[in-house]
């Protein structure tokens, strides 16, 4: 089956502490791995677009890496302004519809 | 640059009443276009997408139906609303490519169904 597991469900980080969150998947034909920062009563915001193993992107404090079996985002010197839910997701295999498969998602809280 | 409008933000509505909710496009042309719900606990469940006016497909048989008589216009509607409706609702496109490309969300709608 098709799915897309993230861990751990919640993270506390003191600021300045840096860490990794793990998305793994099991999708035949990956056809990219997507990130999202969620914010409490907002949309996903569009983070990375990782395509092939090895892929690394960065923005600001974060950057995913891409293996062939998962997705990490590293959180480096984190301020509270980071706290939010991530989310990483990948496309449904059948066909090209553009359905996304997700995660639950990673609940981030930094402390100043 | 594109843009996508939801509204409206909040909504409280009675068991038993009809709802409408609304997404739009800006900046873009034939897009597809999904509605998800994402109840407490963050899991996003995708509801309908469509692909060109008039196309809707269903991924949950539930309440809700969906259309798009626009092609940057996509609405999510109940005849009857039931408590088991309360949720986020999400709109969100893309362009679908080669490779897979990634969803763009509207900011969503808080519904409560009392």
């Amino acid at each position: 089956e098709d799915q897309v597991t993230q861990s751990p469900e919640a993270l506390r980080l003191q600021e300045g502490e840096s860490s990794s969150l793990n998305c793994s998947y099991t999708v035949s034909g990956l056809r990219g791995l997507f990130w999202y920062r969620q914010d409490p009563g907002k949309g996903p915001e569009f983070l990375f677009t990782l395509y092939s193993a090895g892929e690394e992107k960065e923005k600001e404090r974060l950057k995913a890496t891409l293996t062939k079996k998962e997705s990490f985002l590293h959180i480096t010197a984190p301020k509270p302004e980071d706290s939010a839910t991530y989310l990483c997701a990948v496309p449904h295999p059948s066909g090209n519809t553009g359905k996304l498969i997700f995660g639950q998602g990673t609940t981030l809280q930094v402390k100043p | 640059s594109q843009t996508i409008h939801q509204w409206p933000a909040t909504l409280v509505q009675p068991v038993g009443s009809p709802l409408s909710l609304e997404c739009t496009v800006e900046g873009t042309s034939n897009p597809n276009l999904y509605w998800y719900r994402q109840a407490a606990g963050r899991g996003l469940q995708l509801l309908f997408y469509s692909v060109g006016i008039g196309q809707i497909s269903s991924e949950v048989p539930q309440n809700l139906s969906a259309s798009r008589p626009q092609d940057r216009q996509f609405i999510l509607s109940s005849k009857k609303l039931l408590l088991s409706d309360s949720g986020f609702y999400l709109c969100a496109w893309t362009r679908v490519g080669g490779l897979g490309s990634p969803l763009h969300f509207g900011n969503g709608t808080r519904l409560t169904v009392t």
